[in-house]
């Protein structure tokens, strides 16, 4: 059963870049039937996709954070990645990295999520 | 990008009510539309996808229909577990935009 985790540290300084890795067991990150997402959610707020990884290598990423967001994949670590540059405290969330369906748009499993705060 | 709008904001019910919750979106999304559950503490949960298609494991006492712009989530004979926020989705086209979500709490 695919399991996913993300990882990362939980406090980051506004106008640096926040880097979290996904690690997922149960299942490869290379197999082709797999596709990533991220998704983060601010305090009492909604869901926000950040941006979908497919299993070809193709990246999509939210409009309103292109700029800023870069994914990469390590399959020698079974991870992928998510990195956000130039940071301000709006981007205080959870970030949920999650297994997506490419041929339905819809995330299961989530791993727990990883609360990041950005403040001085 | 298309907006999804959720209503009720929040409903109150019982244990063995039937309980509705409405998604509307900004434009036609034929049935690219997905139902996640999240109780209070935990990560959201695939209910439903493609509109009406129950994912593996769910309960059938949760059902979902629609097409275009409007969409029902219904849950039918609410139980215990079942009290959690509810979000929608839309899935027909980058970026994927979610539902502000309805919180379903015990009356």
């Amino acid at each position: 059963q695919l399991q996913l985790q993300e990882s990362g540290p939980g406090l980051v300084r506004p106008s640096e870049t926040l880097s979290l890795t996904c690690t997922a067991s149960g299942g490869s990150i290379s197999s082709s039937s797999y596709s990533w997402g991220w998704i983060r959610q601010p305090p009492g707020k909604e869901l926000e996709w950040i941006g979908s990884l497919f299993n070809s290598g193709s990246t999509y990423y939210n409009p309103s954070l292109k700029s800023r967001v870069t994914f990469s994949v390590d399959t020698s670590k079974n991870q992928f990645s998510l990195n956000l540059s130039s940071v301000t405290a709006a981007d205080t969330a959870v970030y949920f990295c999650a297994h997506y369906s490419r041929s339905s748009n819809w995330f299961d499993p989530w791993g727990q999520g990883t609360l990041v705060t950005v403040s001085s | 990008d298309i907006q999804m709008t959720q209503s009720p904001s929040s409903v109150s019910a019982s244990v063995g009510d039937r309980v509705t919750i409405t998604c509307r979106a900004s434009q036609d999304i034929d049935n690219w539309l997905v139902w996640y559950q999240q109780e209070p503490g935990k990560v959201p949960k695939l209910l439903i996808f493609g509109a009406s298609t129950l994912q593996s494991g769910v309960p059938s006492r949760f059902s979902g229909s629609g097409s275009g712009t409007d969409f029902t989530l219904t849950i039918s004979g609410l139980q215990p577990e079942d009290f959690a926020t509810y979000y929608c989705q839309q899935a027909n086209r980058f970026p994927l935009t979610f539902g502000g979500g309805t919180r379903v709490e015990i009356k």
